[in-house]
């Protein structure tokens, strides 16, 4: 069974600071896609990243990054230059496919504060 | 922008009660998602569904179950609440997938579900 982890429940780092949170998963697929989603306290869940796994350019977004090591199954988020909105529970997720049909496979959620 | 509407923020209801839960997307998306978020457990899939009248079961169905009567409407049922169903529900949508399996999904701000 695929599974997610994300080995890290909380974070927190100082504003404008560099912080790169760890996701790895498991799978015996040779082609997928993983992506990063942000949940702000209170607010509705949103797309910050994806990656397909076919392509071995690590994906890039203004200021996340990621770095997607096919191999060792890892797939981690960093965060540039933090700011004070980037305070969020941040998943990571994988997607399967079942009968035709995707589907999300999420990690537990890391909590990333962002101090001033 | 995708907009996808949860019909409440906040619920409370009483042990044993049926509890409907409405989801509304405006982008034409033909997957829905029905997910509960726990704290420490990520997002776990109630249901999904890929067409209208159509539904399949995520990874944990029991205790609920959803229609698709219009293909932008979905909604979740609590046939007899319990008070280990309170969570937050999240709904979701996406494009259909296949060569665009990389699509998104786009989330409701959820509902927190007491039961009581």
């Amino acid at each position: 069974a695929q599974t997610v982890t994300q080995s890290q429940p909380e974070m927190s780092v100082q504003e404008a600071e560099t912080v790169t949170l760890s996701c790895t998963y498991d799978t015996s697929e040779s082609n997928y896609y993983l992506f990063w989603y942000k949940q702000p306290p209170s607010r509705q869940m949103i797309l910050v990243i994806r990656q397909e796994a076919y392509k071995q350019q690590n994906a890039t977004e203004n200021r996340f990054s990621v770095n997607f090591q096919k191999a060792a199954k890892s797939f981690s988020l960093k965060i540039s230059d933090s700011q004070l909105g980037d305070t969020a529970m941040y998943f990571c997720a994988f997607m399967k496919s079942s009968g035709g049909n995707y589907q999300l496979i999420w990690g537990a959620g890391t909590k990333l504060i962002i101090k001033p | 922008d995708v907009k996808v509407t949860q019909s409440s923020r906040y619920l409370v209801k009483r042990t044993g009660e049926k509890v409907f839960l409405e989801c509304v997307q405006d982008m034409d998306h033909e997957n829905m998602f029905w997910y509960r978020q726990d704290p420490g457990l990520g997002l776990r899939l109630i249901y999904f569904s890929y067409d209208v009248k159509m539904k399949e079961k995520g990874d944990i169905p029991e205790g609920y179950s959803v229609s698709r009567e219009k293909k932008e409407r979905f909604s979740l049922i609590l046939e007899s609440a319990s008070t280990n169903q309170t969570s937050m529900y999240l709904c979701a949508s996406s494009l259909v997938v296949g060569e665009n399996s990389n699509q998104p999904q786009h989330f409701g701000d959820g509902t927190r579900l007491s039961i009581l």
